[in-house]
This record gives C-alpha cells, structure tokens and sequence, in this order.
C-alpha cells in the first residue's frame, strides 16, 4: 500500500526567508501525481503545486517549487520569499494515476505546521 | 469554494445520537470523497463513490454510512456517534480519469460528540 510521511510535524521561518518542507513517499506504482495541499486556520484545502512522476522538471508555481526525487521517493516544498499569509498546515499527498476506484484517491502525509515570524 | 458545499459548518451532537453531514456539489463530478481530518493522522478516507449508486470502504469506515442517489449529493451518516468520531470532515469531488489534478474540497464540518 501507498504512504505517505511528513516528517516535520512543526517549522518556522522569518518572514521573506526560504524554508523547505519534507515529504517522502512509498509505491511500487511508476505513474503517479504528488500534490502539496495549504490548509489555513479557515481550514479550506488549498492545492498549491503538484507534480507529475513522468515529468523530470520540478514544477514550480510562483514563490513555490518542489523537489522532485523519484528514486529517492522524496517530494520537498521549498517556499521562497515567505509571507505572513503563508502561515498554515501544509499536507503532502498522493494519487495514483488514471484508473478507476481506489486508485483514484488522494492519500495524504499527516502534515507540517508553519509558522512565519514577522 | 462555491462548488461543493458541506453543511452544516459546526455541529455538536450526544453519544449514540445518528447524525448526517451533507455534502452537495454542482459540477457533476463522477467522484466524490468523504476525509477526516485528526491531528497527527492527516487526512484519513473514509468512503469514497465512483459515481451515483455505486459507493466503496475506504481506510476508516466502521461507523459510518453513505449514500448517493445522485450525483450532485453524498451525505455521510454517523448511525450511533461516539466520542472518537469528534473530528474535522470533509467532502470532496474529482473529475473521472482525471489525475493531473487533486480533488476540490469543501469547506469541512467541525463535529463534537459529547
């Protein structure tokens, strides 16, 4: 079965620092979709990049990338420049590719709570 | 996000009470999901539906019972609450085959049992 773990159950960082969060995952599957989820204390579940596991290049979204580690199984989030508003709970997730039933689900890391000091 | 709504937002329910969440979204999305959210667990899948009629287990579903009649809803119903089912859920919805993308969430139901 699939897993996902978070290993950094807290981080800080200064306001318009750089700070990467960790997650490393487990399949015996070659395609695959890795996400990185942003849930701020409204608690709506905000998808901030994802990746796909045929694409070598590490996708990037603005003042977020990734490390994309395929051999590793390793799918870090490097946050550049962080803000106040980046402040939440950050969840790394997993989906297997196209297919029906259960491999249409979402499996998820048990989070990374940031904090941004001013 | 306006296109898949849960309600209610808060809910505070007694031990062996039966509860449903409701979960309603408009994009006809074939999927839909039904997560807890604990600390130190993530997200955890409780039931899942391909599509209207047709519902599956997910890793957490003793306790728990769905529907889905149609397509737009997919209430989740707690028959007899207990204490450990005090958690954040959410409803979610994917388009079939789909798999660049993650899920669309709702807002979340915040319920306590006491």
């Amino acid at each position: 079965a699939q897993t996902v773990t978070q290993s950094q159950p807290e981080m800080s960082v200064q306001e318009a620092e750089t700070v990467t969060l960790s997650c490393t995952y487990d399949t015996s599957e070659s395609d695959y979709y890795l996400f990185w989820y942003k849930q701020p204390p409204s608690r709506q579940m905000i998808l901030v990049i994802r990746q796909e596991a045929y694409k070598q290049q590490n996708a990037t979204e603005n003042r977020f990338s990734v490390n994309f580690q395929k051999a590793a199984k390793s799918f870090s989030l490097k946050i550049s420049d962080s803000q106040l508003g980046d402040a939440a709970m950050y969840f790394c997730a997993y989906r297997a590719g196209w297919g029906g039933g259960a491999t249409n689900k979402l499996i998820f890391g048990t989070g990374t709570l940031l904090a941004v000091q001013p | 996000d306006a296109g898949i709504t849960q309600s209610p937002r808060y809910k505070i329910t007694e031990t062996g009470r039966q509860v449903t969440l409701m979960c309603h979204q408009t994009w006809s999305h074939s999927y839909m999901f039904w997560y807890r959210q604990d600390l130190g667990h993530g997200l955890r899948l409780i039931y899942y539906s391909a599509a209207a009629d047709i519902t599956d287990k997910g890793e957490v579903p003793d306790g728990y019972v769905v529907s889905r009649s149609k397509t737009e809803n997919f209430p989740l119903t707690l028959e007899s609450a207990t204490r450990s089912q005090t958690s954040v859920y959410f409803c979610a919805s994917s388009v079939t085959g789909e798999s660049t993308r993650g899920y669309t969430f709702g807002s979340g139901t915040r319920l306590t049992v006491v």
